[in-house]
């Protein structure tokens, strides 16, 4: 069974930078693409970010200029790094394995298992 | 692409059926989670209509158009929650969600 468990800060200051770790269990990051996804009350979920482990990276564009996805085999762990936070990246941060096939239709995505994500609060 | 259009909100009674919408994939394919207060989103439908292990054959997925739905039947107490549509987006914005629609078991 997969597990994923993210890590954090919880609090930021603005104009920080916000870094986050997923720790995988039951699989390795070597095997699957991995993303980054919040939530905040307001905007709902929005993806971040996607990464295979040879390097093959994908950003939203919205936030593409501040965020680094990356991953650590030997630690079976996936990164994000926030650059110039504000109160607009206060959110749940969720990790999850991204799965992509390719059929008929165009790429199916989807996003299984999610961590339990966690809280990132923005104040000084 | 923008972000695909749910409904905010939906309802049934308990034994009922519900069909949550998702408007404005471009992708023929379309993943759906649901969403317990203070838990992360769970994959509930993916590719349309596919179940994973273990989401109780109540959940089904269709798609018609550029629109997606998934029907929750015999509506119990449990499936009270916020749902999510998601897709590929293309190779600019790569992943859009819908806005959610939160399931209400009356």
């Amino acid at each position: 069974q997969v597990r994923i468990q993210e890590s954090g800060p919880g609090l930021v200051k603005p104009s920080e930078t916000l870094s986050l770790t997923c720790t995988v269990s039951g699989a390795s990051v070597s095997d699957h693409w991995w993303s980054w996804i919040r939530q905040t009350p307001g905007k709902g979920l929005e993806w971040i970010a996607y990464i295979f482990y040879t390097g093959i990276t994908h950003y939203n564009p919205s936030l593409r200029s501040r965020v680094t996805i990356s991953v650590d085999t030997s630690k079976n762990q996936v990164s994000l790094s926030l650059t110039s936070v504000t109160a607009a990246d206060a959110a749940v941060y969720y990790c999850a394995r991204h799965f992509i096939e390719s059929g008929g239709g165009g790429y199916s995505y989807w996003f299984d298992p999610w961590g339990q994500g966690t809280q990132v609060t923005v104040s000084s | 692409q923008s972000a695909l259009t749910q409904p905010p909100s939906a309802s049934g009674s308990p034994g009922q059926s519900v069909t949550i919408s998702c408007t404005g994939t471009s992708s023929d394919y379309v993943s759906w989670y649901q969403q317990h207060p203070g838990k992360a989103p769970k994959l509930m439908i993916y590719e349309v209509n596919k179940r994973p292990s273990g989401v109780p054959y109540r959940f089904s997925g269709s798609k018609s158009g550029n629109t997606a739905s998934m029907t929750v039947s015999g509506l119990l107490a449990e499936d009270e929650a916020d749902y999510y549509c998601t897709s590929y987006a293309g190779h600019t914005d790569w992943v859009v969600f819908g806005g959610g629609t939160k399931l209400t078991v009356l």
